[in-house]
């Protein structure tokens, strides 16, 4: 159980298009959804918290215009970058948790993200 | 601002032998600590999750330990397999916001 898709997998796009990435919880339902980004060798650094319904809480130093999240059902988030650059090129992951049990996250398989 | 430190080093270690991870962490309190395993390109799978008030927490092979007065926590594979080659990530939060350390490596060879 508890299992989370993301897709697309890998996405190659071009510098100023926009790219969305969807998140899914398969078997179950989630009332948080979280985003993060990974580069090479780092840890994973949390981008935003959204929840079902509301709008996305994203931490210090992230554009909110620029990564614009969609949370608009109990299983599904989308992360849209928005004018894509090259410093954009990442690993996008997502995560989602069932509040009424405990903290621990389930986390997507991740989305290479590259900008030419 | 607090910090999250994780071995800093990959560890190679023998299968059969036990691998200690160590997580040190500083200007934090959390009420939750959490491990996770990451394989390459993929993204982070729950092992386990220790309480504040819990000393220690087992998983089959798996041992955590849980210090609130050293700030650290202590990961244990015991007979370790090949399998268990990974990197390893220790998450600390006090609600659903979990802060991550940046992960030891873990390489088992036969």
């Amino acid at each position: 159980g508890a299992v989370v898709s993301q897709h697309p997998s890998w996405v190659i796009c071009k510098s100023g298009t926009s790219v969305k990435i969807e998140c899914r919880s398969l078997d179950f339902q989630a009332t948080t959804m979280f985003w993060y980004r990974q580069f090479p060798k780092q840890s994973l650094m949390l981008m935003a918290t959204s929840n079902e319904g509301s709008k996305a809480t994203y931490e210090q130093g992230v554009e909110k215009d620029k990564f614009l999240i969609n949370h608009a059902s109990l299983t599904l988030s989308t992360l849209t970058v928005t004018s894509a650059h090259p410093e954009d090129s990442s690993f996008y992951i997502c995560s989602a948790s069932i509040r009424q049990t405990t903290y621990e996250q389930y986390f997507g398989p991740g989305t290479r993200l590259t900008v030419t | 601002s607090q910090k999250i430190e994780q071995n800093s080093e990959a560890l190679n270690i023998q299968e059969g032998k036990t691998a200690t991870l160590t997580c040190n962490y500083t200007n934090y309190s959390p009420a939750y600590l959490q491990w996770y395993r990451q394989d390459p390109g993929r993204g982070p799978v729950f092992l386990l999750l220790i309480r504040e008030n819990e000393k220690e927490k087992r998983k089959e092979r798996l041992k955590v330990t849980f210090d609130t007065t050293l700030k650290q926590s202590l990961f244990h594979i015991t007979a370790s397999q090949p399998a268990d080659s990974a990197t390893y990530l220790c998450a600390l939060s006090n609600d659903y916001k979990l802060s991550f350390g940046a992960g030891t490596t873990v390489t088992v060879r036969a």
